[in-house]
């Protein structure tokens, strides 16, 4: 089992829509979790962290459930813009080198 | 306020000739840290460093080396380049140390081998 996996995508939506993304890592002692955002050609932004109260930034949820060891993440109402991929990350603690990226989900808003 | 910049932006190599990446930031960050990226995969942490005149080694750190001569600078060598180092490769910079401080990336260097 990967350490961190995705579902790749990519997911093809229309303008309106609500989409979600899902997450499952496989080390038990992580212990921060991230979504970003990468644009097609463009480095990785923060777009949110994940908090096990679950969190939410306008039309942005953030889940995160320790005992399924699964991370989700909500887009309500899509937008062109939203168009992107969407980076799963998991900090396992320990040293800095700990930071484990998965692969992305692709998602393609249509008009 | 330039944030994390990469330098050269794109280069195209020959197996065995050497190049210096250079990663620059303006933040006064104290972590920095090289990732590459590769078609299918998540991004791979090459080398890191704590601080001015540390380094230590990632995931991927074979026929890479770094170095971390002043807090600012942060750079990325490949001594004797081969096709497998085909990549875009992404500096990144952290305030602190912790797993719950934002990557700030730079707008990454593609490198091809031929």
């Amino acid at each position: 089992r990967k350490e961190v996996e995705q579902d790749p995508g990519p997911f093809n939506v229309p303008e309106g829509a609500t989409v979600a993304f899902n997450c499952t890592y496989s080390n038990s002692a992580s212990q921060s979790f991230f979504w970003y955002r990468q644009d097609c050609r463009k480095e990785p932004k923060l777009l949110m962290s994940v908090y096990s109260s679950g969190n939410e930034d306008g039309r942005f949820t953030a889940q995160l459930n320790r005992a399924s060891q699964y991370i989700s993440l909500l887009i309500r109402d899509s937008k062109l813009s939203d168009s992107a991929t969407y980076l799963c990350v998991v900090f396992r603690g320990g040293s800095q080198g700990n930071l484990i990226f998965g692969k992305g989900t692709k998602l393609s808003v249509k008009p | 306020n330039a944030g994390v910049t990469q330098t050269p932006k794109f280069r195209v190599l020959k197996t065995g000739q050497s190049m210096t990446l250079l990663c620059a930031q303006d933040m006064n960050h104290e972590y920095m840290y090289w990732y590459r990226q590769d078609p299918g995969m998540g991004l791979r942490l090459i080398h890191y460093s704590v601080g001015e005149g540390t380094t230590a080694k990632g995931e991927v750190p074979d026929g890479y080396n770094v170095s971390r001569l002043k807090k600012q600078n942060f750079l990325l060598g490949l001594e004797s380049a081969a096709p497998s180092q085909t990549s875009v490769y992404f500096c990144a910079s952290t305030r602190t140390g912790g797993g719950n401080q934002p990557q700030h990336f730079g707008d990454g260097t593609r490198l091809s081998i031929l």
